[in-house]
């Protein structure tokens, strides 16, 4: 079975740009979850969705915004870059999104680069 | 909000040598997870393991969750062994919380 898979792998962007990023959970999973990893750092929540409805959101400013599909894939739009937006951006996929926490699985990451 | 120690933050092994990587975490757990990162930054499961002893291979993991730490035992070490060993912690309706990890170098 395909694990989460992401796209692009990478990506390079101008300051004021925006970008979008999109993931495909693992078949039979229905929760999506967004992390942004900056070097050296451990990856930090960024958003959950679970039945296409947002059922979390960590600390990050409202340029960032998501949307799960009824296919239960993903998207992470980012508008206005800032050259602090630079990290690897992970998706992670789960069987729920409840309080139930069932593992997680990682994506590969798209390693996005703003100059 | 929940807090996660990872320790020690670097550590450099000589190929065969045993390691324990601790995880210390501030609330109670419904989900404690190891997962080892690759150099590509591919995040590979380890364990997920919120209470009790479990071991694959040449790891094994136990989380003590009333005492709130977690071990990752790597056992004769390969330098394939070597990445970044983050810990996560779930508790009620928290997102995953990850500590800083701990750098692993492991020397031929």
């Amino acid at each position: 079975d395909a694990g989460v898979t992401q796209s692009p792998t990478h990506l390079i962007k101008t300051r004021g740009q925006h970008v979008t990023l999109r993931c495909s959970p693992i078949s039979g999973h229905k929760s999506v979850s967004w992390y942004q990893q900056v070097l050296g750092q451990g990856p930090q929540f960024i958003f959950q969705y679970y039945e296409k409805e947002e059922r979390g959101r960590g600390n990050f400013p409202d340029r960032f915004s998501a949307r799960q599909f009824p296919n239960y894939s993903s998207e992470l739009n980012v508008n206005a870059l800032l050259l602090g937006d630079s990290a690897l951006y992970l998706c992670a996929s789960s069987l729920t999104g409840g309080l139930i926490r069932y593992e997680q699985y990682f994506g590969p990451g798209t390693r996005l680069t703003v100059t | 909000g929940i807090q996660v120690e990872q320790s020690p933050p670097d550590l450099i092994l000589q190929e065969g040598a045993n390691s324990t990587l601790r995880c210390n975490f501030s609330d109670s757990v419904n989900n404690l997870q190891w997962f080892h990162q690759n150099p590509w930054g591919q995040l590979i499961n380890l364990f997920y393991i919120p209470s009790g002893t479990k071991q694959n291979g040449r790891l094994s993991a136990t989380t003590v969750a009333t005492e709130r730490y977690s071990l990752l035992y790597i056992s004769s070490s390969q330098t394939t062994d070597s990445g970044v060993y983050f810990c996560a912690h779930h508790s009620g309706n928290t997102p995953l919380v990850f500590g800083k990890g701990t750098r692993l170098s492991v020397i031929a």
